[in-house]
């Protein structure tokens, strides 16, 4: 059964660096085609693919946000950090992390229960 | 074009079929995949590859794809379809993930 969580803090202040650490199980990040990825949706808007990592490392980020996200792994305590820097007001959403299904359809097909970041001073 | 194109709402009669459709470039070359969300909910894998449904997803969801364009159809639309809904896919290079805006159903 695979399973993932988000956690984080809930409210950063402008200019901060957020950092999300997604906690999985039931699949490893070592095995050749798995992937996680992180999704973003502001209040009352549509989803917005973030930042995505493979087993062999392999990351791929979202152009319009690339210079401020970092996508690691600890593979060893089954573990994914997203980090964003320099943020803003526009960045107030809930930050999902998902699984992906397929390597080749990249569908996410299971997903956390997503954590609400609120940025304000 | 890294983007993919969904009509805002649609609305459907208890009952009846309803075909929600996701407009991209990338649909030429990569298969779209199919979420559903409820208000307060994660998003729900419902579509994936050519017409796959995960364990657990109603046989009245189903997937197609022609040219650019990849629709998502429920025949036989339930109170409990109503929801929004949106279509992902790889972008044209086939390196990144697009999602597209998303689509509110209404079951009349």
């Amino acid at each position: 059964q695979i399973t993932l969580k988000e956690s984080g803090p809930t409210l950063v202040k402008p200019t901060q660096t957020l950092t999300l650490t997604c906690t999985f199980s039931g699949f490893s990040l070592s095995t050749s085609g798995v992937g996680v990825g992180w999704i973003r949706q502001p209040p009352g808007k549509a989803l917005e693919w973030l930042a995505l990592i493979y087993w062999d490392d392999d990351k791929r980020y979202s152009p319009s946000l690339k210079s401020r996200l970092t996508i690691t792994k600890d593979t060893s305590k089954n573990q994914v950090v997203l980090t964003m820097t320099n943020m803003d007001p526009v960045d107030t959403a809930t930050y999902y992390c998902a699984h992906i299904g397929d390597y080749v359809f990249c569908d996410f097909d299971y997903w956390g229960q997503g954590t609400l970041v609120t940025v304000s001073s | 074009s890294s983007e993919l194109t969904q009509d805002p709402a649609v609305s459907v009669a208890l009952g009846q079929t309803v075909r929600i459709t996701c407009q991209g470039d990338s649909l030429r070359s990569y298969y779209a995949s199919w979420y559903q969300q409820k208000p307060g909910q994660a998003p729900v894998l419902v579509i994936y590859g050519k017409n796959n449904r995960p364990s657990g997803i109603p046989d009245r969801f189903s997937g197609s794809s022609s040219g650019n364009t990849a629709s998502l159809t429920i025949t036989g639309a339930q109170a409990e379809d109503e929801a929004d809904y949106y279509c992902n896919s790889r972008d044209s290079s086939g390196n990144l993930v697009v999602f597209g805006g998303g689509t509110k159903l209404t079951v009349l």
